[in-house]
């Protein structure tokens, strides 16, 4: 079981569909992150939240709104995309330690996205 | 600049061989190393992480890896694998991604992805 909890597990839509992605954890991280992953890739950081306050965007499209509505949940916002965005959209938080980054990331199993 | 070389997509192995993926960086600064798996349709699982220390480091399921700063090298073994052990595995290096209210953040480079597929 993983502890951060992304919701849906699969989601359809069509281009001129607005959708929104959700991801909860509870273990009091204060840093939050949108990856996007495509078949037989890495994960590709798109957005990363710090103290519920956006930090880095990762040049992504507009059509892309993250939302950070609390310390335990992030939103991505998805409207009028097109179906090269078809993915798997993961979530992942870690602790914001004071001396080093290294914390690790702990990942939700992802949204499986279809763009038709 | 950080970066992460894994030499091969692909390792095809019979059950209970021992297996080494192998994972080189590239790093200027201080080094922190992660080994990740994913199994399909899931999120990644954290595997072992070198933060400091010794240069052995041990994970979860039986895997370790040993840090080697003179080959730049974070190779991944098992002695023994089972078929549950088929999957996706990334290693990946952090570097500083932000600064902010005293604390730090870093940021993940991951390599290409090993498939690893035990046969019976």
């Amino acid at each position: 079981d993983t502890e951060v909890t992304q919701t849906p597990k699969h989601l359809v839509m069509g281009m001129t569909n607005k959708k929104s992605l959700k991801c909860e954890q509870h273990m009091g991280h204060r840093a939050m992150y949108w990856y996007k992953q495509k078949a037989k890739k890495p994960p590709e950081l798109m957005f990363v939240y710090s103290y519920e306050k956006l930090s880095i965007n990762e040049s992504v499209p507009s059509r892309f709104s993250p939302e950070c509505p609390n310390s335990s949940l992030l939103n991505l916002h998805l409207h009028a995309l097109q179906p090269e965005d078809s993915a798997l959209y993961l979530c992942a938080s870690s602790q914001v330690p004071r001396q080093d980054y290294n914390s690790p990331l702990h990942f939700g199993n992802g949204t499986r996205l279809t763009v038709t | 600049a950080q970066s992460v070389t894994q030499l091969d997509s692909q390792v095809p192995v019979f059950e209970e061989a021992p297996v080494e993926l192998r994972c080189n960086y590239s790093s200027s600064v201080s080094v922190y190393l992660f080994w990740y798996v994913q199994y399909p349709n899931q999120g990644l699982q954290l595997l072992l992480k070198y933060l400091s220390g010794s240069t052995l480091v041990k994970g979860i399921n039986g895997f370790e890896a040993e840090f080697n700063k003179s080959q730049t090298s974070f190779h991944l073994r098992k002695p023994s694998v089972h078929i549950s052990d088929t999957a996706e595995y990334f290693c990946a290096v952090s570097a500083r991604l932000l600064a902010d209210r005293g604390s730090t953040l870093g940021r993940l480079y991951f390599g290409r992805g090993t498939q690893l597929t035990v046969w019976p």
